[in-house]
């Protein structure tokens, strides 16, 4: 079956610790984006990549990183200078123009 | 101002009820409209989409778009307790990835038997 992974489901992070999530797609899409959603504010846009090797930030990619190395891999480092990494992340690959296909999500959470 | 406004609600209604989901936008160069559906602690799924203006049916529910007005609608009939979720509206200059999305906050339903 064709889709996007993401993992892991649940992450917690100590204060000053960078952590990474995954973000893995079958799909054979160029474009993958990733998101975060917080409690009444919607999905917004951290990082967006159209092509391997190539990326872009988005409206909030202070403190996060990614890289592109394989078209099938996007994953997302929230590094300690992410002051309120509590959230749920989604990661998205896009094929045709409404072809936004989500991953299930990973929760990250402060400890 | 947001370009995309949503009412979180929650909205609650009982079964059976015809659900009226609503946005307004800003930019009017918005062309691809999307809905999506997303269950508690889940990514969220295409529903429905359009391009430009006008009205799209699938099953119990219908998507508008009206873009004089800058106003798109989601209807859905006969409401299950299934349809419980949040429903997420999404839009877009241009298809594909090489535009980004913009979405609403996100509209909370519940439906109880």
């Amino acid at each position: 079956d064709g889709g996007i992974t993401q993992s892991p489901k649940y992450l917690f992070r100590k204060e000053g610790q960078n952590v990474t999530l995954s973000c893995e797609q079958n799909l054979n899409h160029d474009a993958m984006y990733w998101y975060r959603q917080d409690p009444g504010q919607g999905l917004r846009l951290i990082y967006y990549s159209q092509i391997v090797n190539d990326f872009q930030k988005g409206d909030i990619a202070e403190g996060y990183s990614v890289s592109r190395e394989k078209k099938e891999s996007f994953p997302l480092t929230v590094t300690s200078a992410q002051k309120n990494p509590t959230a749920f992340y989604l990661c998205a690959s896009v094929g045709g123009p409404y072809g936004y296909t989500f991953g299930s999500g990973t929760r990250l959470t402060v400890v | 101002q947001k370009e995309v406004e949503q009412d979180p609600g929650p909205l609650s209604v009982p079964e059976g009820a015809i659900v009226s989901l609503n946005c307004t936008y800003s930019n009017s160069a918005f062309q691809y409209f999307m809905w999506y559906r997303q269950y508690s602690r889940k990514g969220p799924e295409l529903l429905m989409y359009t391009y430009s203006s006008g009205n799209k049916e699938d099953g119990r529910f219908t998507a508008q778009v009206d873009k004089s007005s800058k106003y798109i609608s989601l209807f859905i009939r006969d409401s299950q307790p299934s349809d419980s979720a949040t429903y997420l509206c999404a839009m877009s200059e241009r298809g594909g990835g090489y535009n980004k999305l913009i979405f609403g906050a996100g509209t909370r339903l519940a439906v109880h038997p």
